[in-house]
């Protein structure tokens, strides 16, 4: 079975804290592709990253950073000094090439909602 | 076009109505997805097409929903005898492939059944 969880529903920060949000997956695959986007009021979904299985690189980009660890089977997304903008609901996703029986297509998670306060 | 456009943006209909849903995918994205978000919920996932066919059509949630995709671009969800549980925000996206590529969203449609 395929799953993605992200536990924390809610994150509520002040203003130029570090925030981290956190996504564990479950799959049978060893080839496999994760997702973070991103949700803002405005409701448009906005991808922010995406990592495969093979590369366990840490990525940073500005003030975001992801940290894959596959033996915890998380992908978990850091906010460093964070802002009022970065507020939205941030989800993870999952998936999984084609095979037999695969419907190939995003799992997500429930999503993390983060308010940022000034 | 340069994004994913969806249409109508607002959608207030009344218990019992059809309702049709347009999605218009980024040129040449052969993968089309359509997802539900209810009220503070997440994605749920409903359908997806490669090219014009729908191999997975089991996150339908009754057979009031249907879809259709012609041409490889344009896709319509269409909602039979509407019910207020049917009230969400319908999200479309698409990506060049299924596989490993990012899925660019819509604005979706926002469905209000009363």
């Amino acid at each position: 079975a395929q799953k993605v969880t992200q536990a924390q529903t809610e994150i509520s920060v002040v203003e130029k804290e570090d925030v981290t949000l956190d996504c564990v997956y479950e799959t049978r695959d060893t080839t496999y592709y994760l997702f973070w986007y991103k949700q803002p009021p405005s409701g448009e979904l906005v991808f922010l990253i995406r990592r495969n299985s093979f590369d366990e690189q840490n990525e940073i980009s500005g003030r975001y950073s992801w940290n894959f660890q596959k033996s915890t089977s998380s992908f978990n997304f850091t906010i460093t000094a964070s802002q009022v903008v970065d507020s939205a609901v941030y989800f993870c996703a999952l998936i999984t090439p084609l095979r037999a029986g695969n419907n190939r297509k995003l799992i997500w998670g429930l999503g993390t909602s983060l308010a940022v306060n000034p | 076009g340069a994004g994913v456009s969806q249409s109508p943006s607002n959608k207030v209909t009344e218990k019992g109505k059809d309702v049709e849903l347009r999605c218009d995918p980024i040129s040449g994205h052969t993968a089309l997805y359509w997802y539900r978000q209810s009220l503070g919920q997440g994605l749920e996932f409903l359908i997806y097409f490669q090219g014009n066919s729908a191999p997975d059509k089991s996150g339908l949630p009754s057979d009031r929903f249907s879809a259709e995709r012609t041409g490889g671009s344009v896709s319509t969800l269409t909602i039979q005898r509407t019910q207020q549980e049917d009230s969400a925000v319908y999200l479309c996206a698409s990506s060049l492939w299924l596989e490993n590529t990012e899925a660019f969203f819509g604005q979706g449609t926002r469905l209000t059944v009363v």
